[in-house]
């Protein structure tokens, strides 16, 4: 039971290009989420679904994009990437959608310039 | 102790002692609460969390108190190890009590010296 895996471990990026994030998890959990952690701050949550097929806005999610085709696979994608994306991103997912601990991967460093 | 919101504060601690690690949370109606452990270059690790309708909760070498008059929970850890070193941080489910409106503090370095 691998948990929630995410590929890569660490990117660098040119302004204005584009990559996938991507997160998959082996735990059958219908509730996904993206974040990103910016140094001294709390976690902000990008997108989330709460199951294939569906995906909602979190707090900050101008220049990304995601999608859920299937419950294990929720990609984050940045189309023009930009400096102030530079952050580590992780990728969670929970059994239920309240009131249930939510699951980390490792993350994807990821440094804009 | 951190408060969602304030910079990152430390603390150190000598091997074998007991460690408090404190969270204010701000939303009176938050009516669940997450304890997380993030070792450097790793991703948050679930410790323990605590429903409102308890105010304490014992995990393994690790008890989560919950201070709803004054909104601050506390995280104990017990024989504090070197591997225990990390930042903790705390989060709150907020007034939608869904997993999407949670809100998570900066967290506190615990540093363990053996």
């Amino acid at each position: 039971n691998a948990g929630v895996t995410q590929t890569p471990k660490f990117r660098i990026l040119k302004i204005g290009q584009s990559m996938t994030l991507q997160c998959a998890q082996d735990m059958n959990h219908n509730y996904m989420y993206w974040y990103r952690q910016d140094p001294g701050m709390g976690l902000k949550l990008i997108y989330y679904s709460v199951g294939a097929g569906i995906t909602d806005k979190g707090e900050v999610p101008n220049g990304y994009n995601v999608s859920r085709s299937t419950t294990e696979d929720f990609p984050l994608r940045l189309e023009l990437a930009a400096p102030s994306q530079t952050s580590v991103y992780f990728c969670a997912s929970s059994y239920k959608g309240d009131n249930s601990p939510l699951h980390f991967g490792n993350g994807t460093r990821l440094t804009v310039t | 102790g951190e408060s969602v919101g304030l910079h990152l504060p430390t603390l150190s601690v000598q091997e074998g002692d007991n460690s408090i690690i404190n969270c204010a949370y701000s939303n009176s109606a938050s009516d669940y609460f997450i304890w997380y452990k993030q070792e450097s270059g790793k991703g948050p690790q679930f410790i323990i969390d605590i429903r409102s309708n308890m105010d304490k909760r014992q995990g393994q070498r690790v008890t989560v108190l919950l201070n709803k008059t004054v909104k601050h929970l506390s995280l104990q850890i017990a024989a504090t190890q070197p591997g225990d070193s990390a930042v903790y941080f705390c989060a709150e489910n907020g007034s939608g009590g869904s997993n999407y409106k949670l809100t998570f503090g900066k967290g506190t370095l615990l540093t363990v010296n053996p």
